[in-house]
């Protein structure tokens, strides 16, 4: 399978634990995006990646969120000192390395924070 | 953060009916997917639309770019019990060309 990978597909951590997600994006495509989904709404952008640079963050990527993509090719989404706020299904998606293209999702992480 | 609006929310069919749904912005649109899912999994893309006026179909699933750039339609034929799950239509606007903008989601159910 050659779509986008993310690990794990779900996490339960404590309130005030570090979480890592991981995203391997289709491999010929440049740009990486995670996105935030709660229940019940759409998935809402969180930040994106042309190659390894970090290009676009949304205000809802307070600063105990952090998100690399060291060698344009996966990308890991921190989140440090976890709130129970933070529960969500995190997905990423990747797209060719141009503007309005199709974007591929991955299988999503599923977060609790207890 | 911005959010399109769809409609309806949710949506009870017979099997064999067929489906409509919109998806409505204030802002222009330069491209328009549709995506299904599934309880506990990503999006998975249905279709893609570039062009006012497009009408582009994928098996039993038709969409269209409307004229005013400001709204979208998917329509589904002939349902069947795997058409269940919740249909997102997203799109790019002009000012935001590098991320893509989610609707709040139709909710389909089928029944036998």
């Amino acid at each position: 399978d050659t779509g986008v990978s993310q690990d794990p597909r779900h996490k339960i951590t404590k309130r005030g634990q570090n979480v890592t997600f991981r995203c391997d994006p289709i491999s010929e495509h440049n740009r990486l995006y995670w996105y935030r989904q709660t229940l019940g709404q759409g998935p809402e952008f969180l930040t994106y990646f042309q190659n390894e640079a970090q290009l676009e963050k949304s205000r809802l990527l307070s600063d105990r969120f952090s998100a690399e993509r060291p060698k344009g090719s996966f990308s890991t989404l921190e989140i440090q000192r976890t709130e129970q706020g933070d529960s969500a299904m995190y997905l990423c998606a990747s797209s060719p390395g141009y503007a309005n293209t199709e974007a591929f999702f991955g299988q999503g992480t599923r977060l609790t924070v207890v | 953060g911005q959010q399109l609006n769809q409609s309806p929310q949710s949506m009870f069919i017979q099997e064999g009916e067929d489906v409509s749904m919109n998806c409505t912005s204030s802002s222009i649109f330069n491209t328009w997917l549709w995506y299904k899912q599934d309880p506990g999994e990503g999006p998975v893309l249905l279709i893609a639309l570039y062009k006012a006026g497009e009408l582009t179909s994928n098996g039993r699933l038709t969409a269209q770019f409307g004229i005013t750039r400001k709204d979208s339609f998917l329509n589904i034929s002939a349902s069947i019990p795997s058409d269940v799950g919740i249909y997102f239509c997203a799109g790019y606007d002009t000012g935001t060309a590098s991320k893509l903008t989610f609707g709040t989601g139709t909710r389909l159910q089928v029944t036998l």
